[in-house]
């Protein structure tokens, strides 16, 4: 999975807590993405970043926040989890814009 | 909102036959890249086609692009059972300072052995 991790890789938490996800890369690449993946909706971006504190929305952004303060990890907070983020999360990484990105494998959450 | 559709949505096939998915998608795009998804995992990217190339090949895997139609398709040749998988079509496209890649929803693959 060229060089990326995700933990924990699977979590199962309460409704109204929070939750901190972790994608930890080794190939010093510029970009980040956290991505969501449901069934019948493939995957949708939640925010992403292009550098160290820089990062910027995606399409389904409401109720997570993410943190950069180290090129090789990218934070996805959800403040207050609920049922309808119950989901699979995908960390993503490219050298730049407009080229391949290479995913983590994953971290299954289930909200209750 | 999604910007390619994969079509069909499943596709069951006999190993050694041909695979052939569709996709399409509504604006203007930079590129179109092909995802495989084993059942579990993470993505890992297949090809790559830039708006301005026709054709592209790699492997068994052969990627065409018509932007005037706005659609593209992935032919897997004489394929193995170890193809089953679904696949993703991502369009990039930029616009308002960014770039994002915007995934359709698969085509799962079944290969019979």
């Amino acid at each position: 999975d060229a060089g990326i991790t995700q933990s924990p890789r699977h979590k199962v938490t309460e409704t109204g807590t929070p939750v901190t996800l972790r994608c930890h890369q080794t190939e010093n690449h510029r970009y980040m993405y956290w991505y969501r993946q449901d069934p019948g909706h493939g995957l949708r971006l939640i925010h992403y970043s292009y550098g160290v504190k820089d990062t910027d929305k995606g399409e389904v952004s409401d109720g997570y926040s993410v943190s950069r303060s180290k090129t090789e990890d990218f934070l996805l907070t959800l403040e207050s989890a609920t049922s309808s983020q119950t989901s699979v999360y995908f960390c993503a990484i490219s050298e730049s814009v407009g080229v391949t990105q290479y995913f983590g494998p994953g971290t299954r959450l289930t909200v209750l | 909102s999604q910007q390619g559709e994969e079509d069909p949505q499943a596709l069951s096939i006999q190993e050694g036959e041909n695979a052939t998915m569709n996709c399409s998608y509504k604006t203007s795009i930079n590129n179109l890249q092909w995802y495989r998804q084993n059942s579990g995992r993470g993505l890992v990217h297949l090809i790559l086609i830039r708006s301005n190339e026709r054709e592209k090949h790699s492997g068994r895997l052969r990627v065409t692009l018509d932007t005037s139609k706005k659609s593209s398709s992935l032919l897997i040749t004489a394929s193995r059972a170890a193809d089953t998988a679904s696949y993703f079509c991502a369009t990039g496209s930029s616009g308002a300072g960014s770039y994002q890649l915007t995934f359709g929803k698969g085509t799962k693959l079944s290969v019979i052995p």
